[in-house]
């Protein structure tokens, strides 16, 4: 298995655009996680999903902040209007309960 | 909800043992897992409590207390590879939910 693949690795965009980060987990997982990382505030979970439904979504900051998993291959993570607080590495991990595997995370840089 | 606490940074040199201490504030608790982090890269899993007691994984361990709150990750032999960030992350019952600690950066001398 390739692992969790996200993409794109980076994106630079400027403030008020739409942003997609996109996620294709281990197959035959069904935990799918949205964490984002910063120097400030560390490792931040988003989101999670159990079978493709949300479970949690406490972490979402904003209503700029929204996730879907249409399927157990893939979800997506969108921000929209983003602005320049959302920098950050977003990284989305799979799993099967007590272990996660994260993905190599898209690189945010908002403008 | 939940919280983790460890120390920001420890250094020791090449070949020596070193622990991380984690302790932790959680409802609902259910287990505690450990993940190196190098720099620019990814988290990796290292291993994960659910019972009380020493969990051995090569030059790594980790321990759990429940009663106590607490675990910690040993690292043994220390190489110089091992200088990387290592999180403490706790999980809920009834739906796994993951969160990490600040994490703890190692520094790893000859």
């Amino acid at each position: 298995d390739a692992g969790v693949i996200q993409s794109p690795r980076h994106e630079v965009t400027e403030m008020g655009q739409e942003v997609t980060l996109r996620c294709k987990p281990i197959s035959g997982h069904d935990y799918l996680f949205w964490y984002r990382q910063t120097m400030m505030r560390g490792l931040e979970l988003l989101i999670y999903f159990n079978n493709n439904v949300p479970i949690d979504d406490s972490g979402m900051p904003e209503d700029r902040f929204s996730a879907k998993m249409p399927n157990a291959s893939f979800s997506t993570l969108k921000i929209q209007p983003s602005e320049p607080r959302d920098s950050a590495v977003y990284f989305c991990a799979s799993g099967t309960g007590t272990e996660a595997f994260f993905g190599q995370g898209t690189r945010l840089t908002v403008v | 909800g939940q919280s983790l606490e460890q120390p920001s940074e420890v250094t020791a040199v090449e070949g020596a043992i070193v622990q991380i201490n984690c302790t932790y504030q959680t409802s609902g608790f259910y287990g505690l897992s450990w993940y190196q982090q190098h720099d620019g890269g990814a988290p990796t899993f290292l291993s994960y409590n659910a019972l009380d007691g020493l969990e051995e994984t090569g030059r790594f361990s980790s321990f759990l207390s429940r009663s106590d709150s607490y675990g910690y990750l040993l690292l043994q032999e220390l190489q110089m590879k091992d200088s990387a960030s290592y999180f403490c992350a706790g999980q809920n019952t009834g739906g796994f939910k993951t969160i990490f600690g600040a994490g703890t950066r190692l520094f790893v001398k000859a």
